[in-house]
Order: C-alpha cells, then sequence, then structure tokens
C-alpha cells in the first residue's frame, strides 16, 4: 500500500456540486496538508493540520474547507464548487520540525478534478 | 511575490549531458527538498538537506546556506531522468515551492 493515499483519483463534477478528496496516510506523522497545482504554478497550500485538534487556512483557502478525522485521515471539501477550482490536488505529510524529525515529506499520487 | 525561485524553467538534454538545475531563496530556512514529479503526477521526495551535499545514484544535491542557493545534479542523464523537478524551502513551519524545472532527456 502507498504511504499517502488519496480518493478519488480523477473526478468530473458540475458547478455548485459538492466534493470530498481524501486522503490517508500509514506514516504516522502528525503533520497533513492539502495542496492544489495548476500549470505554471507551484505548488499552493490550501490547509494544513499539525495535529488533530489543529487546522490552519493556507495562502489559498477560500472556496475550501477541511476535516482531520484522525491523525491518519485528512479530507479537504469543496462546498460548491466552480470551475477555476479545476486542478491538480495533493495531500502531503511531514514530520519535519518534530521531536523526532527526521526531514521526510511524502506526497499522495495527487487528485485531479474537473469542474464543468 | 515568491521566496523561492527555480531555472532554468524548462531544459532539454541529450542522454548522457551532465544537467543541472537551481534554486534561490529568499528567507533562512529549516531544510530544502528537491522534488521530482514525473507526467501522471505523483510527487516523490529525493532529497532532504540541510548542509552540505548529498548523494543518491547519479543525482547529487548541494546546499550553499549563506548563499541561500541549491543545486540538483544529475550525472549521465538518461530518458528515464524525464520529469519536472520542483524545490521547496522549509521555513515559518511551513513548505515554499519553486515553480519546477521540467527535465526532458533525449535518447
Amino acid at each position: 500500500d502507498a504511504d499517502v493515499t488519496q480518493t478519488p483519483r480523477n473526478r468530473i463534477t458540475k458547478t455548485g456540486k459538492r466534493i470530498m478528496l481524501e486522503c490517508s496516510q500509514t506514516k504516522g506523522h502528525d503533520r497533513m496538508y492539502w495542496y492544489r497545482q495548476d500549470p505554471g504554478l507551484g505548488l499552493q497550500l490550501i490547509y494544513y493540520s499539525f495535529d488533530v485538534k489543529d487546522i490552519n487556512k493556507g495562502e489559498i483557502s477560500d472556496g475550501y474547507s477541511v476535516s482531520r478525522q484522525a491523525q491518519a485521515k485528512f479530507s479537504l471539501s469543496l462546498e460548491s464548487a466552480i470551475p477555476n477550482q479545476t486542478a491538480l490536488y495533493f495531500c502531503a505529510t511531514s514530520d519535519t520540525g518534530t521531536s523526532s524529525n527526521t526531514g521526510e515529506l511524502f506526497f499522495g499520487e495527487g487528485s485531479r478534478l474537473t469542474v464543468l | 511575490k515568491n521566496e523561492v525561485e527555480q531555472s532554468p524553467q524548462n531544459l532539454t538534454a541529450q542522454e548522457g549531458e551532465f544537467i543541472t538545475i537551481n534554486c534561490s531563496y529568499s528567507v533562512g530556512i529549516s531544510a530544502l527538498h528537491w522534488l521530482q514529479q514525473h507526467p501522471g503526477g505523483g510527487i516523490v521526495s529525493l532529497f532532504m538537506l540541510s548542509s552540505g551535499k548529498k548523494k543518491h545514484g547519479r543525482l547529487i544535491a548541494t546546499i550553499n546556506i549563506q548563499e541561500k542557493h541549491s543545486s540538483l545534479h544529475i550525472t549521465a542523464s538518461h530518458p528515464r531522468d524525464s520529469a519536472v523537478y520542483i524545490c521547496a524551502a522549509f521555513f515559518g513551519n511551513q513548505f515554499y515551492f519553486g515553480t519546477g524545472t521540467s527535465l526532458t532527456v533525449i535518447p
């Protein structure tokens, strides 16, 4: 099994629909992130979480929400999808900054979302 | 503003050539990662550096903390090295990413 699993891998939906992207990890990392990738742009941070009770907005959080259901699970929701949310979404985990820092950074395979 | 700048944006090389990709950052960092993204999207971490130099096979990564600069070198490049290479600087409890270097190695 992959260290970081995202579902679904591909999704086509219509404007106004609610979409949830799910992420689960087996690394035991406390830190989880959701990023968006658009052609020609670097990865942009949507939300991040440093533990189950900690949720923080990133640079492009408008139109998105997240839930950290457990240490291993971090889901991203688009409450009412719009076409400019069409992008490749990545979940990532890291242990950077913890007392047992090994500098690991792991990404999921990505979820390609198309909003028509 | 972009705290992390990469160059070049695109790079085409002949198989066997020595390749260098550069990354500059504007703030003090805790660590810098080099990432590889193959067509199809998946991203893997190649290196994490906080100082000096690391080597894995044909890949070498270096970092100069004083100059705020890192390089990724690929020796004896091969078509399977064709991918997008991304540097990611870690500071302020977040990662900041360059826009990537798209490498194509021609047989």
